[in-house]
Formats: C-alpha cells, structure tokens, sequence
C-alpha cells in the first residue's frame, strides 16, 4: 500500500505565482517523520525540511513554508512568489521507526515555472 | 564531510553483463540505503543495512540483484546477470539512524545505468 500519496503529478505556475504541493501520509506508528526532497534536472536529492509527529508547528524558511496536520495525514509544501530555479521534481517521504527509518517516498510533483 | 560517494557516477553496459556499483557511507552513520529511481516505478527502497547487517531487503527484485556491506565504509550493489529492465539511477544513502537527526537520509549522487 502506497504510504505516500502526492496526487498532483505535475504542476504548472508562472513566476511569482504562490503554488502549494500536497502530501498525504499513512501510518500507525506514533513516532515517525515527514520529509521533502527537492530533485532539481541535475538529478541529485536535496534535503529540505524534517518534521517529527510530535512537532505540528508549521515552519517557515524564506520563501518555503510546511504545513503539517495530522488530524488529515497532511504535510503540504507551499512555495511563495516562485522562481524560476524552483522548477524541479519535490518528493514527500516518510520515515518510521519501526522500519530502520527508512523513508517512503511519495510519487514526487513535478514543478514548472517558466518566466 | 565528504558525503555519500557512489561510484560510477555512470554505466552503460550491455544484457548479460554483470554490473557492480559502489557506496561509501558517510562515516559514523549507521544506516545505508539501497534506492533505485524509474519513471515507471519512481523512488523505490532495495535494502538497507544496520550496522553492516541487511535488515530489510523485500525490495530486491529478483536474485539477480544483491547487495554487501563488508565494513562500515564500503557497500556494493551487483546486478548479475544484468536486464535492459534493469536501467534506473541507483541510490546510495545513509543515516545516523533517529534521535536529533530524525531519520534523515543523506543520499549520493547517484549511478545512471543503462543496460542496451
């Protein structure tokens, strides 16, 4: 069973337009983290924010903000006045205790953003 | 640190052959993950070690696949004998495991393989 659920598969904005990725998450561990991974055309993974399940502040960084909800499984990603070097492939992932904290990944959304 | 280093960054390699691709961990993590990345199949978890010792390899396709970690510093991957199906990025990452750094996963750079 998918863990991981990011129904948008692509995503079309123009610059300076605010777009929020979506992410749905399932477990029944009480101790487990939510992740977002950018995948940029060069292909390597990059690390963007960890949560924790016991953390439901919501996190600002720039023009990045999280938003986690756990009454809907959520962790949505919302990106504000993109630019154009945000055009990438974003992965959610989950990461359980009970297994070695490996992470789930979610799909991925791809983003575009032209000029 | 250096972090996560994988070797070939790329192969290209004809059915049949065997394929080995190389991890060095990051040192003092006690993880290290096995990924492969499709369009198809998107970002799927091979196998993962603790401590040197496999845990969980439920995502190696089939025995063609298999995977070491003779020491802390060094994994391999091997496809033998090798399928066009089995053309992907593979993924080496690792972790320090939970606590403070909450299960994050360092990944390299990956190897392209193409299998003709």
């Amino acid at each position: 069973a998918q863990k991981v659920t990011q129904a948008q598969t692509e995503i079309s904005v123009v610059e300076k337009e605010d777009v929020t990725l979506d992410c749905v998450y399932e477990t029944r561990d009480t101790t487990y983290y939510l992740f977002w991974y950018k995948q940029p055309p060069s292909g390597e993974l990059v690390f963007l924010i960890r949560r924790n399940s016991f953390d439901e502040q919501n996190e600002i960084s720039g023009r990045y903000s999280w938003n986690f909800q756990k009454s809907t499984s959520s962790f949505n990603f919302t990106i504000t006045a993109s630019q154009v070097v945000d055009s990438a492939v974003y992965f959610c992932a989950l990461s359980e205790a009970n297994s070695g904290y490996a992470l789930n990944f979610g799909k991925g959304t791809s983003l575009l953003v032209t000029p | 640190d250096a972090g996560v280093i994988q070797s070939p960054r790329h192969e290209v390699t004809e059915m049949g052959q065997e394929v080995t691709l190389r991890c060095k961990p990051i040192s003092g993590h006690d993880y290290l993950f096995w990924y492969r990345q499709t369009m198809m199949r998107g970002l799927e978890l091979l196998i993962y070690f603790n401590n040197n010792v496999p845990i969980d390899d439920s995502g190696m396709p089939e025995d063609r696949f298999s995977a070491k970690m003779p020491n802390a510093s060094f994994s391999t991957l091997k496809i033998q004998p090798s399928e066009p199906r089995d053309s992907a990025v593979y993924f080496c990452a690792s972790s320090p495991g939970g606590g403070a750094w909450g299960g994050e996963l360092f990944f390299g750079e990956g190897s392209r393989l193409t299998v003709l």
